[in-house]
């Protein structure tokens, strides 16, 4: 079965501390990797995907993900947390193209940063 | 270039009543894609349409739920009959082709059933 797991619910990071923020994926095909933020009541903001090439993907707002094929993971990282990162995060898995081109989202991980 | 538009923000509906979610997506995209998000779960597809085509229908509940994206206008997301249940987010993406790489999320209509 296709799936996105985020095994942490939630986190709490001080402000200038590193941030880890895993996802673990079960997909069929070769899976093209996503890391989308959500702000309260707000939608969707693409962080940053991997489709292909260099395992080590750049995002906006200074985060990067790797692509660990052996582990099914694609973890999100960021050097140094800023209070402003404090929202709730999602990975997701789908096929670059063709009908049916449903992202499979996990749970979420809902990072707090503490001064 | 405005994003992905979704109105209204917030609807409140009471039991048996129709709710009605508007998308218009991003300039020049065609594909439209809606998504339900329930309280501390993540997002699940429901439907994928391309202009006056549903390509892909298997997230959507078989009863109740309809959805249309016309030649002109915006895509509708209709439920029927609302339940408690319905209570969620709904969120709309678009993208100018059959790929996730370009997809686009709009801000999503908060539905209360009360």
């Amino acid at each position: 079965a296709q799936s996105v797991t985020q095994p942490d619910i939630h986190i709490t990071v001080s402000e200038g501390a590193s941030l880890e923020l895993r996802c673990n994926y079960s997909y069929g095909a070769t899976p093209y990797l996503f890391w989308y933020v959500q702000s309260p009541g707000q939608g969707l903001q693409l962080l940053l995907k991997y489709f292909s090439g260099d395992t080590l993907v750049q995002g906006i707002k200074g985060f990067e993900a790797e692509f660990k094929r052996s582990q099914s993971s694609f973890n999100l990282r960021k050097p140094s947390v800023h209070w402003s990162d404090a929202a709730e995060y999602f990975c997701a898995v789908g096929p670059q193209v063709g009908a049916g081109t449903a992202l499979i989202f996990g749970k979420g991980t809902t990072l707090s940063v503490s001064s | 270039n405005a994003g992905v538009m979704q109105n209204p923000r917030h609807l409140v509906r009471r039991r048996g009543q129709e709710a009605r979610l508007r998308c218009s997506p991003m300039k020049g995209h065609s594909h439209v894609y809606w998504y339900r998000q329930l309280p501390e779960e993540g997002l699940k597809f429901m439907v994928y349409l391309q202009k006056e085509n549903i390509i892909d229908e298997s997230g959507m509940p078989k009863e109740r739920f309809s959805a249309e994206f016309p030649k002109e206008g915006p895509s509708i997301l209709r439920i029927q009959q609302v339940v408690r249940g319905d209570s969620a987010a709904y969120f709309c993406a678009s993208s100018p082709a059959a790929t996730n790489e370009k997809l686009f999320f709009g801000s999503g209509t908060q539905l209360s059933v009360l």
